[in-house]
């Protein structure tokens, strides 16, 4: 079965990190391009980060960069996010979706999500 | 970075009703363009690719049209389960931003 299930998520107080978890089954991940897209409380849906199939080309949006990091273990087939100096605005379910290419295209499967609070 | 807009920002509609979304983009994506349903509660779901291909297992009453920086999603027989914000989405290059989502209910 084709899935993609996000863990990781929690509250989390103002200037902490964390770290989201995405495991993939049912697909060869290592042929796949994999996004993070955020979607705070509400409101729409935001990019955060792509990581090619390879792991050796890594795109963030503007709103995360040199806060977040994007990286994957392909064994593990997981894919991973690194959040540091969290703020309220990171508040969001955070679902990892898979690319249909191998390098920045339509996103085709999605996690359910996880939700990410950031609150004192 | 291209912006993306979408009008209307919500609509209501009768079943049966034929509705459509457009999508506008700052500057021109070619057809690298994707839409999205999210249904109330739920995970999005791709419906539309390269403009105008329809996703596997999507219904053929949905349909895309456009290039280059004006874009259409078009429901051509509005069903109750069709009830969703529906966005739309670049994919030429990083950042893959999203439209502002248009929220779609019925009358």
């Amino acid at each position: 079965q084709v899935q993609l299930v996000e863990s990781g998520g929690g509250v989390v107080q103002p200037g902490r990190s964390l770290r989201l978890s995405c495991t993939t089954s049912g697909f060869t991940f290592s042929r796949y391009g994999m996004h993070w897209v955020r979607q705070p409380p509400g409101k729409g849906l935001e990019w955060v980060a792509l990581i090619w199939y390879d792991g050796t080309n890594k795109y963030y949006a503007d709103s995360v960069k040199g806060r977040f990091t994007i990286s994957r273990d392909s064994p593990k087939n997981t894919l991973y996010l690194q959040m540091n100096s969290l703020t309220a605005e990171d508040t969001a379910v955070y679902y990892c979706a898979r690319d249909a290419s191998f390098s920045g295209d339509r996103f085709d499967l999605w996690g359910l999500g996880t939700l990410v609070t950031v609150s004192s | 970075d291209i912006q993306m807009t979408q009008s209307p920002s919500s609509l209501s509609a009768s079943v049966g009703d034929r509705v459509t979304i457009t999508c506008r983009a700052s500057q021109g994506l070619g057809n690298n363009l994707a839409w999205y349903q999210q249904r109330p509660g739920t995970v999005p779901k791709l419906l539309i690719y390269a403009a105008s291909t329809l996703q596997s297992g999507v219904p053929s009453r949905f349909s895309g049209s456009g290039s280059g920086t004006v874009f259409t999603l078009t429901i051509s027989s509005l069903q109750p389960e069709d009830v969703a914000t529906y966005y739309c989405q670049k994919y030429n290059s990083a950042p893959f931003t999203f439209g502002p989502g248009t929220k779609v209910d019925i009358k």
